[in-house]
């Protein structure tokens, strides 16, 4: 069964920097590209960035490029979101998701960290 | 990257079939047949229920079909029931390597 399962979310302070992890398990985690996407209160889907299997490969959404890296430790089958240069509008749930295959379809999400960016 | 557009809110009652457009552009729904369509309940994750305009992943009913005409998705929900009542969105690469969402559709079953 495929388990995706993130940690690291908190309360940061604006210009302050976080690192969520996302810990993959049940499938073969470097033959996927794997996702982040966010979810503002009340609002609705935003993506983030990518990390093509080996993570050479990576693309980011223009509201984080400069400010948010996305790595993958395929040994670890763990995937990160370094955020740099928050700001109130970063405040979301993120998720982790993996794509079904290259497509940009996500077929397996997990439950969710809360990034809350507040002074 | 502009978010796709959906309506805001449709509804439909129990056995009837209810549209839910998704328009871009030919920088991603038009340009390419990687449409994705998303279910999901408050506080809870999405889930998949449509990938590459038409495909439907396994445990998917076939109530649930997609299509696409120029720059417009569609997901259309057929016999319609309570339990289909959420919020759809519906996805699409684009040509920058990126993926851009629509802002979403409440579907209420009445």
């Amino acid at each position: 069964q495929v388990q995706l399962v993130e940690s690291g979310g908190g309360v940061v302070r604006p210009g302050g920097s976080l690192r969520l992890s996302c810990a993959a398990s049940g499938f073969s985690f470097s033959d996927y590209g794997m996702h982040w996407v966010r979810q503002a209160p009340g609002k609705g889907l935003e993506w983030v960035a990518v990390a093509w299997f080996d993570g050479t490969d990576k693309y980011y959404a223009d509201s984080v490029k400069g400010r948010f890296t996305i790595s993958r430790d395929n040994s670890k089958n763990t995937l990160y979101l370094q955020m740099h240069s928050l700001r109130a509008e970063d405040t979301a749930v993120y998720f982790c998701a993996k794509d079904t295959g290259s497509d940009y379809s996500l077929d397996w999400w997990g439950q969710g960290a809360l990034v809350t960016v507040s002074s | 990257q502009s978010a796709l557009t959906q309506p805001a809110s449709v509804s439909g009652s129990p056995g009837q079939s209810i549209t839910i457009s998704c328009t871009g552009t030919s920088s991603d729904v038009g340009g390419y047949n990687y449409v994705s369509w998303y279910q999901q309940y408050p506080a809870k994750a999405p889930k998949l229920m449509i990938f590459e305009v038409t495909n439907r992943p396994s445990g998917v009913p076939d109530r649930f079909s997609g299509s696409k005409s120029g720059n417009t998705a569609s997901l259309t929900i057929s016999g319609l029931q309570a339990e289909d009542e959420a919020y759809y969105y519906c996805s699409s690469y684009t040509t920058t390597n990126t993926e851009v969402f629509g802002g979403g559709t409440k579907l209420t079953v009445l």
